[in-house]
Order: structure tokens, then sequence, then C-alpha cells
């Protein structure tokens, strides 16, 4: 199994350019999520998805957009790109199994985004 | 403001000894705590996690020790090796909801 795959792992956009982060899984996940990190900072949630046409707000949403046609995947969209969007994102997914919802979220290998 | 902080922000420890990186968070309602383990250039993965109804377990040379009245955890690893340097991120979430609030990591360092 391939798990979590992202693509570009790098990119370098210009202030204002605008950019699709793909994102897909092979495992049948419900949820899926999109992280930036920043040094220091940890993971901030920046959307998140409990399955197909269902999508949320995380902690920093500003700047970006989600879709989630398919079960399989979860592209993050920057429209103008900004310097402060400079991160490297990263794409998760889980497959919750009630009562115990939280359980072990699969990351990919990360886009590192740098807007110049 | 949910928050989890996590110390310290990062650690050298020679080969064998015991690391230790400390978390702490504010609501008391979260009831599901995880600890990962990111290498460079990879994404996070899971090392291992606890529910507040114990207050340790153990995995291995990984040990999380939780402590719900300080509102703490801490992973503990024993006989460190020069394989385990990495980032490691503490995170906190509910059981009843897919969110998690990450720490802001520890860079670990294992000297040979």
């Amino acid at each position: 199994n391939a798990g979590v795959t992202q693509t570009p792992k790098f990119r370098i956009l210009k202030i204002g350019q605008s950019m699709t982060l793909q994102c897909t899984q092979d495992m049948n996940h419900n949820y899926m999520y999109w992280y930036r990190q920043d040094p220091g900072m940890g993971l901030k949630l920046i959307y998140y998805s409990v399955g197909a046409g269902i999508t949320d707000k995380g902690e920093v949403p500003n700047g970006y957009n989600v879709s989630r046609s398919t079960t399989e995947d979860f592209p993050l969209r920057l429209e103008l790109a900004a310097p402060s969007q400079t991160s490297v994102y990263f794409c998760a997914s889980s497959s919750p199994d009630p009562p115990r919802v939280n359980t072990e979220a699969f990351f990919g290998q990360g886009t590192r985004l740098t807007v110049v | 403001q949910q928050q989890v902080k996590q110390s310290p922000q990062s650690l050298i420890v020679q080969k064998g000894g015991i690391s230790i990186i400390n978390c702490a968070y504010e609501n008391t309602a979260f009831d599901y705590f995880p600890w990962y383990q990111q290498f460079p250039g990879k994404g996070p993965a899971l090392l291992i996690a606890i529910r507040p109804d114990v207050s340790e377990k153990k995995e291995g040379r990984f040990t999380i020790s939780f402590n719900k009245s300080a509102k703490q955890f801490s992973l503990h690893i024993m006989d460190s090796q020069p394989g385990d340097s990495a980032t490691y991120f503490c995170a906190a979430g509910y059981s009843s909801a897919s969110k998690i609030i990450f720490g802001s990591g520890t860079r670990l360092s294992i000297r040979p």
C-alpha cells in the first residue's frame, strides 16, 4: 500500500500566485486532514474532512480552501500565495473506530512550499 | 485557547541514557494523548498513545507517564539509541472528535 501520497514534494510560488496541493490515500479512511508545520511551532490544523462532501475549518484556515469529492482525495488550494504561507504542508488520514474515535493518523511525506 | 505546551525544545542525550520529554495541557476534557515521531524529510508517525484511565503505558523502550491531576504527561525513552534521534511531538484530543492539538515539538539528538 502507498498510504498517503502528497504531490508535489517541493514548490516555489511567487506572491499572488495560486496552486493546489494534492493528497490521496488508498486506505479507505474516512477522515483526512491538512496541517502546516513551521519551525518550532509544531503542527497546526488547517482543514479537515470526516467524509466525502464534508469539510470543516481547523486552527489556521485563512488563505486556504479544500474540497472532498471522493474518499481518496483531499486537495488543498492556495488562492493568493503570501510569504506567510511558506511552510511544510502535511496531509494525513485516519479511520476512527467507535467508541474510540481518535485513532492513529497516517501522514504523507509533506510538501515544502516557499512563497517569494 | 486549547493548547498543548511541550518542553524542552531540544534535547541532547548520551547513548544509553534516558530521554525525557514533557507536555502539559489545559483542557480537562482531552482524553486521548498520542506521541508522534518524525524523522527529517518524513511525515510524523504514531509512536505510542495513552488514555487517561491509566497512569502509565509502556511499549518496549518507550513509556508514557500520565498525571491527570497535574494535567501533564511525559515520554520516557530508556536506553536511548542514535536511531532515536528525531523530532517528537506530543498531542491531545477528544475521543468524541477527530481533531488533535499538537505540541511544538522536541528535537532529540542521541550522541554515540
